[in-house]
């Protein structure tokens, strides 16, 4: 089993309309977490860290219930440029190695 | 630029030969990785250097596959015997230290075997 699972989407949304997904892990040692964005043929940028009583950067929401070993992504207000993979990242405390997921890829349509 | 660096970023090559890809991290960042991407899946870990020192090669999938990170700024990947299996993105990453949140990827080198 991987350590980091996504519903891999495709999620086709119109502009303007919210879209969530949510990814589960494995490792219960698990401390921190992440989301990544990439772009087709790019590498990875960092979207935003997860906290745990939850966060926000402009129209994105992250989502951490710890009990169900679950993180969450939620876009309000989607842009085209809102398109790409999005890669959920799992760290266990004093590790230093990312374990990603595949990725849910979200397509905004105009 | 002052991002992380990586050469070629296409590389194709035939099977059974050796290749060597290169990592140019953000200056001043000690810890360095690789990671591999196949289509459809995320990075998967290869290796960690903190500093000159391999601190985890338990992601090398076999001993074809070493690193190295001689001064502790550049570090080269290299294969033997290249496998069709072998094709991938491999990407590139630095931090400025152990655990700091974030990871700077390189734009990764396309390595196709052929």
């Amino acid at each position: 089993r991987k350590e980091v699972e996504q519903d891999p989407g495709p999620f086709n949304v119109p502009e303007g309309a919210t879209v969530a997904f949510n990814c589960t892990y494995s490792n219960s040692a698990s401390q921190s977490f992440f989301w990544y964005r990439q772009d087709c043929r790019k590498e990875p940028k960092l979207l935003m860290s997860v906290y745990s009583s939850g966060n926000e950067d402009g129209r994105f929401t992250a989502q951490l219930n710890r009990a169900s070993q679950y993180i969450s992504l939620l876009i309000r207000d989607s842009k085209l440029s809102d398109s790409a993979t999005y890669l959920c990242v799992a760290r266990s405390f004093n590790d230093y190695k990312l374990s990603f997921g595949a990725g849910t890829t979200v397509t905004v349509r105009a | 630029g002052a991002g992380v660096s990586q050469t070629p970023s296409n590389k194709v090559t035939e099977k059974g030969k050796y290749v060597e890809l290169r990592c140019d991290p953000i200056s001043g960042h000690t810890a360095l990785y690789w990671y591999r991407q196949s289509l459809g899946q995320g990075p998967e870990f290869l290796i960690y250097f903190q500093g000159t020192g391999a601190a985890d090669d338990s992601g090398l999938p076999n001993d074809r596959f070493f690193a190295v990170r001689p001064e502790g700024s550049v570090s080269t990947l290299k294969i033997q015997r290249t496998e069709r299996g072998d094709s991938a993105v491999y990407l590139c990453a630095s931090s400025l230290t152990t655990g700091t949140t974030e990871a700077f990827f390189g734009q990764g080198t396309r390595l196709t075997v052929v």
